[in-house]
């Protein structure tokens, strides 16, 4: 079935880097945009970033901007999160999820993956 | 842009009709996606183009509006949908979402 899986989450030190991944499966992963989105505990949903299909189009929130770096490997229909520069506000689930476009929304979501940056 | 829902909290009970409202700080045409979340689930995709429901999303969901005022309508309650909503504009990056509307049973 349609699905994608996130992965890398864990604890980290503010200042230190983290990388993401997100796993797809059940459809053809390089005709699609890819987004991730995170969300802090009791929060709402915040936008992070968004590739294009073959990889040559990022944009990024403004929070992140600098400091994350969204890429794709077509080859192993992976999509990554570069997180470096570390912050506690950076804590949150993150998700990743497939944009059905490149349209700028978001039709099929993973479960999320924690990270939670403290020292 | 900026996206403001009201209510952020909404009480109401099965088999009522309730209005979501989403506003956008400036136009974003119809570029608007709402979703649902449940507590411990990631959010799934409701509507798309402002108004165009999602295959298998139930027909009591219906949206509206354009420009910088959206709406999402339930018809008619059931025990499923009480959840947090979130509007969400894709017109201009970087894209955001609404602060979210938690529906509760009253």
């Amino acid at each position: 079935q349609v699905q994608v899986v996130e992965s890398g989450g864990g604890v980290v030190q503010p200042g230190r880097s983290l990388r993401l991944s997100c796993a797809a499966s059940g459809f053809t992963f390089r005709n699609y945009a890819a987004h991730w989105v995170r969300q802090a505990s009791g929060k709402g949903l915040e936008w992070v970033a968004v590739i294009s299909s073959e990889g040559s189009k990022k944009y990024y929130g403004d929070s992140v901007k600098g400091r994350f770096t969204i890429s794709r490997d077509n080859s192993k229909n992976t999509l990554y999160l570069q997180m470096d520069t570390l912050r506690t506000e950076d804590t949150a689930v993150y998700y990743c999820a497939r944009d059905p476009g490149p349209a700028g929304y978001m039709d099929v979501w993973g479960k999320g993956t924690t990270v939670t940056v403290s020292s | 842009i900026q996206m403001t829902q009201s209510p952020s909290t909404l009480s109401a009970s099965v088999g009522d009709r309730v209005t979501i409202t989403c506003r956008a700080s400036q136009s974003v045409n119809a570029w608007l996606a709402w979703y649902q979340q449940k507590p411990g689930k990631a959010p799934s995709l409701l509507i798309s183009k402002a108004s165009s429901l999602e295959i298998g999303v139930p027909s009591r969901f219906s949206g509206s509006g354009s420009g910088t005022e959206f709406t999402l309508t339930i018809s008619s309650l059931q025990p499923d949908d009480f959840a947090t909503y979130y509007c969400q504009q894709y017109n201009s990056y970087p894209y955001s979402f609404g602060q979210g509307t938690k529906l509760q049973i009253k």
